[in-house]
């Protein structure tokens, strides 16, 4: 079945470095893939998607592009802030093959900026 | 705020016990996704309605069941209740009205603790 491996956390890193969050999947139709958000205490929110390979989708500094032949879509972002501490996750939607737009998930990393 | 709201925020409850959590969609969204986020399984998908109607399950227990009503809101029934079913279950909602990627809105969870 479809599956999404992230990269184990937790990372921590100063304000103003560079993040890089690796997401590789495996699926066998033409998936989706997003990157969400969660804060402390909080439900997941959306942060970017790419709905076909070579899409780049970007948000609030982030961007994540859509690489079918390393079947990857990395999270970065060039100059983290204090408050983009939270988990996140990667997950695919794949809805050739499940006949719904349910998400897989990855497990989540967590990231602490400190300043 | 997503516009997706769950209810209660936390349920604490013995072993063997049955509890009813409940999700009401952002207005106009027909589709109704329930996940479990566990330490040891992560985010995983359990069921999801679509305007009244099953449309998908994952990895959902037997002692678990939902349903949607006809104003569109959703409850997961959890039933003879063991330790390791406490979680945070959330809701999420998509309009799921045409093709490409559909954004999912989570709401904050309802965390469930079984003692």
């Amino acid at each position: 079945g479809d599956s999404v491996t992230q990269m184990e956390g937790p990372v921590t890193l100063s304000e103003e470095a560079f993040l890089t969050i690796n997401c590789t999947y495996t699926a066998t139709g033409y998936p989706s893939l997003f990157w969400y958000v969660q804060y402390p205490g909080e439900g997941l929110q959306l942060l970017l998607k790419a709905t076909k390979a070579d899409d780049k989708g970007s948000n609030k500094g982030f961007e994540a592009t859509y690489r079918k032949e390393t079947t990857s879509f990395h999270l970065e972002k060039g100059s983290v802030q204090v408050s983009d501490s939270a988990v996140y996750f990667c997950a695919l939607s794949d809805r050739e093959r499940a006949g719904s737009y349910q998400l897989t998930f990855g497990k989540g990393t967590k990231l602490s900026v400190i300043p | 705020d997503s516009g997706v709201t769950q209810t209660p925020k936390h349920l604490i409850t013995a072993t063997g016990q049955r509890v009813t959590l409940r999700c009401s969609p952002r207005s106009g969204d027909l589709s109704v996704y329930w996940y479990q986020q566990s330490l040891d399984q992560g985010l995983q998908f359990l069921i999801q309605y679509y305007n009244g109607e099953e449309r998908a399950k994952g990895n959902i227990l037997e002692r678990f069941s939902a349903q949607q009503f006809p104003d569109l809101h959703s409850e997961l029934n959890l039933s003879s209740l063991e330790l390791g079913d406490s979680a945070l279950y959330f809701c999420a909602s998509s309009p799921q009205g045409g093709g490409g990627a559909q954004e999912q809105y989570f709401g904050p969870g309802t965390r469930l603790t079984v003692t």
